[in-house]
C-alpha cells in the first residue's frame, strides 16, 4: 500500500507563514497535488508538482524532492479563511490517487 | 454551473437497508470516483470508473457497488448498509483516467448508518 505522511494538526498566528510537510513512500510517483478543505466543505484543488523545486500560487507555494520523497506546502500572510484541513495526494505508478489523513490549520487573530 | 453534484446532502440509515448515492458530472470527464472520508484516515477510494462503461475497484470496495450507464452518471449503491458504512461520501472526476489530471470533488454525502 502507499503511505503518506502529514502532521495532525498546526497553529499560527494571522499574518505569520506556516509550513505543512507531507512524506511519502508509495508504489511508483507520478505527481503529488495539495487540496484545500474547509469544514464540511469538498476538497479543492491548490497546487501539483511532479518536479523537483518549488511553485509559487500567490501566497501559497509548495516544494518537492522526489529523491527523499517529501513535500512541503507553504502558506504565508496567513488569513483566517485559511483555516481549513490540507491534503496531500500522491498519485503513485498506478495513477490512483493516495491521500495522507491531512493536516488542520487553525489560524489565530 | 459547471461541476459535480452529489444527492442526498445527507441520510440516516437503518443498518440493512439499500442506499443509493447519486452523482452526476456535467464536465464531460471521463474518469470518476467515488472516495469515502473518515477522521484520522483521509479519503479511501471504493470505486473509479475511467470511462463509461467500465468500472473499477479501489482501496476499500467491499460493501459497495457502482455502474457507469453514460459519461454523467456514477451512483454508488450500499446493498446492505452496516454502522461501519458511517462516512461522508465524496464523488469526484477528472478528464482522463491513466493521467495526473486534476481530480474535482462533489459537495458529499453525510452518511449515517444506525
Amino acid at each position: 500500500g502507499q503511505n503518506i505522511d502529514q502532521p495532525t494538526e498546526m497553529t499560527a498566528t494571522e499574518g505569520a507563514i506556516v509550513q505543512i510537510n507531507c512524506t511519502y513512500q508509495t508504489s511508483g510517483f507520478n505527481g503529488l497535488f495539495w487540496y484545500q478543505q474547509h469544514a464540511g466543505e469538498a476538497p479543492t484543488f491548490l497546487s501539483y508538482n511532479v518536479l523537483d523545486g518549488l511553485e509559487e500560487k500567490g501566497r501559497f507555494s509548495s516544494f518537492l524532492s522526489r529523491s527523499k520523497g517529501y513535500s512541503y506546502l507553504l502558506l504565508k500572510e496567513l488569513q483566517m479563511k485559511d483555516s481549513a484541513s490540507y491534503l496531500c495526494a500522491v498519485y503513485a505508478g498506478d495513477y490512483k490517487l493516495s491521500f495522507g489523513a491531512g493536516t488542520t490549520v487553525t489560524v489565530r487573530a | 454551473i459547471a461541476g459535480i453534484t452529489q444527492a442526498p446532502t445527507s441520510q440516516i440509515l437503518a443498518a440493512g437497508r439499500r442506499m443509493t448515492l447519486r452523482c452526476t458530472q456535467d464536465m464531460r470527464h471521463n474518469a470518476m470516483y467515488w472516495y469515502r472520508q473518515d477522521l484520522g484516515l483521509g479519503l479511501r477510494l471504493i470505486h473509479y470508473s475511467n470511462t463509461a462503461g467500465t468500472t473499477g475497484k479501489g482501496e476499500v470496495p467491499d460493501g459497495y457497488s457502482v455502474s457507469r450507464a453514460n459519461t454523467d452518471d456514477f451512483p454508488l449503491t450500499l446493498a446492505s448498509a452496516v454502522p461501519s458504512q458511517t462516512s461522508v461520501y465524496f464523488c469526484a472526476s477528472s478528464e482522463k483516467a491513466g493521467s495526473t489530471d486534476t481530480q474535482y470533488f462533489g459537495p458529499g454525502t453525510r452518511l449515517t448508518v444506525l
